[in-house]
């Protein structure tokens, strides 16, 4: 079955661009009919949707964090990643990927299934 | 933005007993479009419930997903003991958000 994992730096310097990738198992990016989608979750708190990307490249962000984000694609790899740019301490968080079943309405995620195990970014000097 | 609200914050029950779970809407989401998940402690979330009522892929019966407009529900009909964990219901009608979680606790 599909699964996923998230790699990359576990601490930032604020005011850097955190940049994080997720490589998919078990299935094909490109062979489509799912997106690619990043959620945040700040220590003992909620969750937070960050974005999505087709294995075309076609993309969609929340709008709370448009301004800020960048997600890509590599279909070569099976990886797709995570760009957040000019990072503060309110960016600390366990991000994770996900699988997005993209039955949302309009240009909304759908549900997320599977999720990787979730990686722990820490923004700090 | 469609904010969620989960009550309550906390549930207390005994293995055996039945779980009320409570998703309201600040406006209507569309066409069903929520979910529910179960996260653990130090676990990624799991999908339990789709287009608020349809099972995910291996999620046993005792957990149903009820509810339209801006009320919903999940319902676990009689806890195990691994069904005790923090549960969140997630709207994606309009972008997506997700609500502030229900935590099952042991009594």
């Amino acid at each position: 079955q599909v699964q996923l994992q998230e790699s990359g730096p576990g601490l930032v310097k604020p005011s850097q661009t955190l940049s994080l990738t997720c490589t998919v198992s078990g299935g094909s990016i490109s062979s489509g009919g799912y997106y690619w989608s990043w959620i945040r979750q700040h220590p003992g708190k909620g969750l937070e949707w960050i974005g999505y990307i087709y294995y075309s490249g076609s993309t969609y962000y929340n709008p709370s964090l448009k301004s800020r984000v960048t997600i890509s694609v590599d279909t070569s790899k099976n990886q797709f990643s995570l760009k957040l740019s000019s990072v503060t301490a309110a960016d600390t968080a366990v991000y994770y990927c996900a699988r997005d079943w993209g039955y949302g309405s309009g240009s909304a995620p759908g549900w997320f299934d599977p999720w990787g195990q979730g990686t722990l970014v820490t923004v700090s000097s | 933005e469609i904010v969620l609200t989960q009550s309550p914050g906390t549930l207390s029950l005994s293995p055996g007993e039945r779980a009320t779970l409570s998703c309201r809407a600040s406006q209507s989401v569309s066409s069903s479009y929520l979910a529910w998940y179960q996260q653990k402690p130090g676990q990624a979330p799991r999908l339990l419930i789709y287009g608020a009522s349809s099972r995910a892929t291996g999620i046993p019966d005792r957990f149903s997903g009820s509810g339209s407009g801006t009320d919903f529900t999940l319902t676990i009909s009689r806890l195990e003991p691994e069904d005790f964990a923090v549960y969140y219901c997630q709207q994606y009608g309009s972008s997506s958000t997700f609500g502030p979680g229900t935590k099952v606790d042991i009594k």
